[in-house]
């Protein structure tokens, strides 16, 4: 089976930067993923990690470290726009499929 | 993300009735999954399909049923309707191995 654990809440101030931190631990790791969920809304995609290291896009980077079974997500220059849920999720068991973590609910403040 | 569209979005049903939920998507990918999220449980797979021949049980199938009527089209059942079904359910796709889920705008249903 597949066990993820997030914070459930984190507050932050508008341009600062925050890392939301996923550990895990699953049998056939094939990938993470992290989403971004604005409330009543669907996921939507941010980043994917296969393989160890940082991966950049922008204002968002996501880090990976299979060995440690961990990952990060980095916001930076945060504006009021990032006040979301965040979701962490891992690919394993075989094919497509991904187990999600309950989410990390950011509130961006002035 | 209108290429995957789920119908209805919002739905009021009563214990014991029968319903169903309809996705379908105009992205080409073979791949569809229906998911449910509930506050502090986060999104759990119901069931997938990764083609029209293909259906299987995801972590929390009891209770519900699918079809994949084409490769565009996969519908989700509740058989009879309890009140733990209430939720938010999700209709995903995706290319494949390694790609990431695209989300269908989801359907709030409330089972009374």
């Amino acid at each position: 089976g597949q066990n993820i654990d997030q914070p459930t809440e984190m507050t932050a101030t508008e341009g600062a930067i925050v890392q939301i931190n996923c550990t895990y631990q699953t049998s056939g790791f094939n990938g993470l993923f992290w989403y971004q969920q604005h409330a009543g809304e669907a996921p939507t995609f941010l980043s994917y990690n296969v393989l160890d290291g940082l991966e950049e896009k922008g204002r968002f980077s996501s880090f990976l470290s299979r060995s440690k079974g961990y990952s990060y997500l980095l916001l930076k220059e945060l504006q009021m726009k990032d006040s979301a849920s965040y979701l962490c999720a891992v690919g394993g068991g075989g094919g497509n499929k991904l187990t999600f973590g309950t989410g990390t609910q950011l509130k961006v403040e002035l | 993300d209108a290429d995957v569209t789920q119908t209805p979005r919002n739905r009021i049903t009563k214990t014991g009735k029968r319903i169903m939920l309809e996705c379908s998507q105009t992205k080409g990918h073979d791949r569809m999954y229906w998911y449910r999220q509930d506050p502090g449980l986060g999104l759990r797979l119901i069931y997938y399909s990764f083609d029209v021949k293909d259906i299987n049980k995801g972590e929390i199938s009891d209770g519900y049923s699918v079809s994949r009527q084409a490769q565009a089209k996969f519908s989700l059942s509740l058989e009879s309707a309890i009140p733990n079904q209430t939720a938010l359910y999700f209709c995903a796709t995706s290319v494949g191995f390694g790609s990431p889920l695209h989300f269908g705008n989801g359907t709030r249903l409330t089972v009374t």
